[in-house]
C-alpha cells in the first residue's frame, strides 16, 4: 500500500511570492491534515480537511489556505511568503475522524523563503 | 494548550531503558505517540484511549492516566534504531477538532 506522498520535496521561493504544496493521502483515507514544522521545533497544526471540506484551521494567518479535491488529495497555498514561513510542511492522512484514528505522515515539503 | 513533554532530551546506551512523559492541563480522551527520525516524517507508534483501549506498535508500551491527564511511553532494552524525537499528541476541541503536539523529546541511543 502506497503511503502519503507530497510534492515537491523542496521548494525555494522569494519573499512575497506564492507557494503551492501538494499531498496525496493513502488510498481510502478521507482526512488530510497539514502541519508546519520549523527547524528544530515541534509540529504546528495548520489545516484539516475531510470529505472535501475544511473542518478546522490552526492559529495561522489567512494567507495560509488550501483545499481538498474530490479524490481526497490536497493542496496547501501560502501567499505573500515571509521569511519565517521557511519550514518543513508535513501532510498526514487518516482513515477516519476522531481521536481513535492514527495519522500517517508524508515525507514533507521543505520550503525555503529567501 | 500544548501538552508538556519531559525530559526534553535523553541519552542512553544500547540496552538501557527510558521513560518519556506527556502531561496536559486539559482533560484528555486520548494520547497519540509518534517518533520522528532526523530528516524523516513522523511515524505512528501508539494510541491510548480513555477507558484503556490501546493500539499500535507491538514492541512499545505506554500508559495513560486519565485522572492525572498524563501519559508515559516506556522504551525498554533500547536499540540504536530507537533514536529520534518522540512527540505526544493530544486533541483540542475548542473551536473545532485539532491535533496539538508536544515540543518533543529527543532520544539518542549510543552503542
Amino acid at each position: 500500500e502506497a503511503g502519503v506522498t507530497q510534492s515537491p520535496t523542496h521548494l525555494i521561493k522569494t519573499r512575497g511570492q506564492q507557494a503551492t504544496l501538494r499531498c496525496s493521502p493513502i488510498s481510502g483515507h478521507t482526512s488530510v491534515y497539514w502541519y508546519q514544522q520549523a527547524l528544530g521545533l515541534g509540529l504546528q497544526f495548520l489545516l484539516w480537511y475531510d470529505e472535501g471540506e475544511e473542518r478546522n484551521r490552526g492559529n495561522f494567518p489567512p494567507r495560509f489556505s488550501g483545499r481538498q479535491f474530490p479524490n481526497y488529495s490536497s493542496e496547501l497555498n501560502v501567499n505573500a511568503l515571509e521569511l519565517e514561513d521557511s519550514a518543513l510542511y508535513l501532510c498526514a492522512s487518516s482513515s477516519g475522524t476522531g481521536e481513535g484514528y492514527e495519522q500517517y505522515f508524508g515525507p514533507g515539503t521543505r520550503l525555503t523563503v529567501t | 494548550q500544548q501538552p508538556v513533554q519531559s525530559p526534553q532530551a535523553v541519552i542512553l546506551r544500547e540496552g538501557e531503558d527510558a521513560v518519556i512523559n506527556c502531561s496536559s492541563s486539559k482533560a484528555l480522551y486520548s494520547v497519540h505517540w509518534y517518533r520522528q527520525k532526523h530528516g524523516e516524517a513522523p511515524v505512528f507508534l501508539m494510541i491510548l484511549l480513555k477507558g484503556g483501549e490501546q493500539k499500535g506498535h507491538e514492541k512499545i508500551s505506554a500508559s495513560f492516566n486519565e485522572k492525572k491527564q498524563q501519559s508515559s511511553l516506556y522504551l525498554t532494552a533500547s536499540q540504536l534504531s530507537y533514536s529520534g524525537t518522540y512527540f505526544c499528541g493530544t486533541f483540542d476541541h475548542t473551536g473545532g477538532f485539532k491535533t496539538i503536539f508536544g515540543a518533543g523529546t529527543r532520544l539518542f541511543v549510543k552503542a
